[in-house]
């Protein structure tokens, strides 16, 4: 049972485009949604979080909306760089418990 | 650089052996939580301990097991290892463990294992 799915295996952009990774999640006890860039040989390292409080919350180049309703986020990267090419993973946690739920994860590829 | 390290980087077994991986967490970190990623997947929890205590466990057998050291240093123990073990296995540390939910946790570059 996959409580939070990644349905883009990968995911190719031109430098200076934008770049729009989605996530959905089934379980509505989750009430924190986080996103880690995984580069090879190195373990996640965080990128950004929301609250489910909140709809959006932005760092940078990097913006991630929330949508409840539809149980639904997404993770926007503008503008693009080469740099960003890597395995984004979505995670969740929910309540008391602090364990985090990582979907498959994508793989952004960023063209010079 | 995460400051968390873990040892050994990669490792070979056979079926039926037992596997110790260790972690050493950030300075002032006192939450340790060990992840396992298949190869095509996300990492999944595993357990988590804090304070020296565990404090929550996902889906896996009581063959997985784990301690956390009073430097709160970490060990993840695999017994009776199967084919399906191998993996990569991660260690994350956070300086306490209402900041994970925030992205306070700290990633370790891994321990692949290889069952054979």
């Amino acid at each position: 049972d996959q409580q939070v799915k990644q349905n883009s295996p990968s995911l190719s952009v031109q430098e200076g485009r934008i770049s729009i990774l989605n996530c959905d999640y089934t379980n509505s006890m989750f009430d924190y949604f986080l996103w880690y860039k995984k580069y090879p040989a190195e373990g996640p390292t965080f990128l950004i979080s929301i609250s489910s409080i909140k709809d959006k919350n932005e760092d940078g180049r990097f913006t991630v909306f929330l949508n409840k309703s539809a149980k639904h986020l997404s993770l926007h990267i503008v503008p693009s760089q080469p740099g960003d090419s890597a395995v984004y993973f979505c995670a969740a946690s929910g309540g008391s418990n602090y364990k985090l739920t990582f979907g498959k994860g994508t793989l952004l590829t960023v063209n010079p | 650089e995460t400051g968390v390290t873990q040892s050994p980087t990669h490792l070979i077994k056979t079926r039926g052996q037992q596997v110790t991986l260790r972690c050493s967490s950030q300075s002032g970190h006192n939450t340790v939580s060990w992840y396992q990623q298949a190869l095509g997947q996300g990492p999944q929890f595993i357990f988590q301990y804090y304070r020296e205590e565990e404090n929550g466990r996902g889906n896996f057998p009581p063959r997985f097991s784990g301690l956390q050291f009073p430097n709160y240093s970490s060990e993840l123990n695999v017994n009776a290892l199967e084919l399906d073990d191998s993996a990569l296995y991660l260690c994350a540390s956070s300086p306490n463990i209402g900041q994970i939910n925030t992205g306070e946790l700290f990633f370790g570059e891994g321990s692949r294992l290889t069952v054979l």
